[in-house]
């Protein structure tokens, strides 16, 4: 069964630090991998999804990379901001496993000023 | 622009009664996914379907029942509210999986709180 794990439970960092968000999963036979924000009490907002055959995406400020033998995936932030605070989440869609996602607990994520 | 709507963004009910959390997309999308989300265990899979009529359990579907008569339309019932059934719902639609870059489009939540 795939599990998701993602370190740190939460961060809180100053404005216009770089960071870095992980993420771990067990089983390397996946379809892709999304990086999701979650604002609080809110639904879930696709950032960025890497193919399999995919290294990396990035969009604007952020840059997800994919090491699919590592089972890690990785969502780098540069240049922080207070609107970045949210949680993060990463989910994992296995080949063949029709469209479901398997997500991770998700990063709380404070940046202060 | 995409939407995904859940008919109430507060629930309370009592323990024993029957709940339905409705969501609706407008996107034409043949998915659509039922998850609860707890502190601690992420977001889970209660219940999927892939087409009108038809459903898929997914890894915690005990307690819940699912329908969907129309595409644009799945309903999640909690037959009889339990304690334990107190949690952020989130609905999510998507394309069927033609391409790698399908994603899944989330509605706001809705906090139910059993008492």
């Amino acid at each position: 069964k795939q599990e998701v794990t993602q370190i740190p439970a939460a961060l809180s960092v100053p404005e216009g630090e770089n960071l870095v968000l992980n993420c771990s999963f067990t089983d390397s036979a996946i379809y892709n991998l999304q990086w999701f924000r979650q604002d609080p009490g809110k639904g879930l907002t696709s950032l960025l999804l890497i193919q399999s055959s995919q290294r990396e995406q990035t969009s604007g400020r952020l840059n997800a990379s994919l090491d699919k033998s590592s089972g890690r995936s990785t969502l780098y932030i540069a240049a922080s901001q207070p609107g970045d605070s949210a949680t993060y989440l990463c989910a994992v869609k296995l080949t063949g496993g029709g469209n479901k996602l398997t997500f991770g607990t998700g990063t709380q994520l404070k940046v202060e000023l | 622009d995409v939407k995904v709507t859940q008919s109430s963004r507060y629930l309370v009910k009592r323990t024993g009664e029957k709940v339905f959390l409705e969501c609706v997309q407008d996107m034409d999308h043949e998915n659509m996914f039922w998850y609860r989300q707890d502190p601690g265990l992420g977001l889970r899979l209660i219940y999927f379907s892939y087409d009108v009529k038809m459903k898929e359990k997914g890894d915690i579907p005990e307690g819940y029942s699912v329908s969907r008569e129309k595409k644009e339309r799945f309903s999640l019932i909690l037959e009889s509210a339990s304690t334990n059934q107190t949690s952020m719902y989130l609905c999510a639609s998507s394309l069927w999986d033609r391409t790698a870059t399908d994603t899944q489009y989330f509605g706001p939540g809705t906090r139910l709180t059993v008492l």
